[in-house]
């Protein structure tokens, strides 16, 4: 089955510094999403990339759809404290279109040193 | 706030029990999803329901259940629970499915503790 691996499982950094986590999947995706879970918290839906090699931002977060569809990143510049918690890629395959499962990445969980 | 109720918040029970856990979706979404996140665990799609009728169905072990009702709220029924069935259940919804790109909201969650 589909699966959707992130790299790193845990990041720590100094407030103010760049963090980047990667999300690959062994399948195609036809799409993928990013969601933002805070500590205690339920996940929070961030964009979705539909297009091969495409490119959103939003604020100081960057967000890539890898060439052939099967990767993504999410890139976030000069870290805040608000930045805490585990970032989720979630995507869905492009063999099955009409299943509506999205398969979850294992997440990358962002701590802040002030 | 999601607009996504999930009841109860938490929830203690003995192994071998049946609980159902219930949401309510955001006012006009049509899909309902089922997520189990375990803790330091990733979310794991459980199964989905759209208007109704199931449209996509993940890792659901058989003594687990769901269904969603004319007034498109749920319920995740989970029988002869054991110790690893505890867990954050989440409820989420769209206004269409994952394949339309429709936003997923979720709620926020309904503790479970199997003793």
């Amino acid at each position: 089955g589909q699966q959707v691996m992130q790299i790193p499982q845990y990041q720590h950094v100094q407030e103010g510094e760049d963090f980047t986590t990667y999300c690959n999947s062994s399948t195609t995706l036809s799409n993928i999403q990013w969601y933002k879970q805070r500590p205690g918290g339920h996940p929070v839906f961030l964009i979705q990339l539909v297009k091969s090699g495409e490119v959103k931002k939003q604020k100081r977060l960057t967000f890539q759809f890898g060439e052939a569809k099967k990767n993504s990143s999410l890139h976030i510049t000069a870290t805040q404290t608000t930045d805490v918690g585990t970032y989720f890629c979630a995507g869905r395959g492009a063999a099955n279109f009409g299943n509506e499962k999205l398969t979850f990445g294992t997440g990358t969980r962002l701590t802040i040193i002030p | 706030d999601s607009g996504v109720t999930q009841t109860p918040k938490h929830l203690i029970t003995a192994t071998g029990q049946r609980v159902t856990l219930r949401c309510s979706p955001r006012s006009g979404d049509l899909s309902v999803y089922w997520y189990q996140q375990s803790l330091d665990q990733g979310l794991q799609f459980l199964i989905q329901y759209y208007n109704g009728e199931e449209r996509a169905k993940g890792n659901i072990l058989e003594r687990f259940s769901a269904q969603q009702f004319p007034d498109l709220h749920s319920e995740l029924n989970l029988s002869s629970l054991e110790l690893g069935d505890s867990a954050l259940y989440f409820c989420a919804s769209s206004v269409g499915g994952t394949h339309t790109g429709n936003t997923i909201y979720f709620g926020e969650g309904s503790w479970l503790t199997v003793v």
